[in-house]
């Protein structure tokens, strides 16, 4: 399956900043997905990025708060904009892989102040 | 709204039992459906995969399917401490959108020793 290099890890931001969320993979991917997942929630996908496209935003997400980038087949970027405290998170990317299900990167914890 | 069901638990069994996870799906064009591992801090990873009525056994684990039920379990044998984390249940959207997942909530497993 593919390898997912996610980074940061974590960080600490203050609120009204913003943050952008690198994920390469070891190998060309049609699409990548990033999520969400907030404490003690389920995830929640914000968004699907197809290279050479503009992302597809799910309800609730909009692209001014959550920008994508999707320059390559293997490399992916999610900013999180003018962050507020209810923007603290664990961020995920993910992606498919054939029929064997979709693998996640390390995620990205979020905490806004 | 597509919705994905799972018991919260948490679901506690002794070293050496049985566990076994539920889930149940809305969408009933649904072709896919994945069990995932969330280990408290890290990313979820996938452990089982199934497509077709009936059951899958791949080691310890067994996950079954009943599409005309909507029903999805995961069975996990001679349960061991290490096995003690979130298990999420995720199903693939049926239509124009398969390639989306809808992830449950999930079932927090403590395997006692």
């Amino acid at each position: 399956s593919a390898v997912i290099s996610q980074k940061p890890s974590r960080d600490i931001c203050q609120r009204g900043t913003s943050l952008t969320i690198q994920c390469q993979v070891d190998s060309q991917v049609t699409m990548m997905f990033w999520y969400r997942q907030q404490p003690g929630q389920s995830l929640t996908l914000i968004a699907t990025a197809n290279q050479g496209s503009e992302a597809t935003y799910e309800s609730g997400f909009v692209i001014d708060k959550f920008p994508i980038s999707r320059p390559n087949l293997t490399f992916s970027t999610l900013t999180v904009s003018n962050m507020s405290p209810e923007d603290s998170s664990i961020y995920l990317c993910s992606v498919a892989v054939g029929t064997y299900g979709y693998t996640f990167g390390s995620g990205t914890r979020l905490t806004v102040v | 709204q597509k919705e994905v069901e799972q018991n919260s638990g948490p679901l506690s069994v002794p070293e050496g039992a049985i566990a076994s996870l539920n889930c149940t799906y809305s969408d009933r064009g649904s072709q896919s459906f994945f069990w995932y591992r969330q280990y408290s801090g890290k990313s979820p990873e996938l452990i089982m995969s199934i497509y077709s009525n009936g059951d899958k056994e791949d080691g310890r684990f067994t996950a079954q399917l009943n599409k005309a039920s909507q029903y999805v379990s995961l069975l996990i044998r001679d349960s061991q401490p290490s096995d003690s984390a979130t298990y999420l249940c995720a199903v693939n959207d049926s239509g124009g959108s398969n390639y989306k997942l809808t992830f449950g909530k999930g079932t927090l497993l403590t395997v006692n020793p």
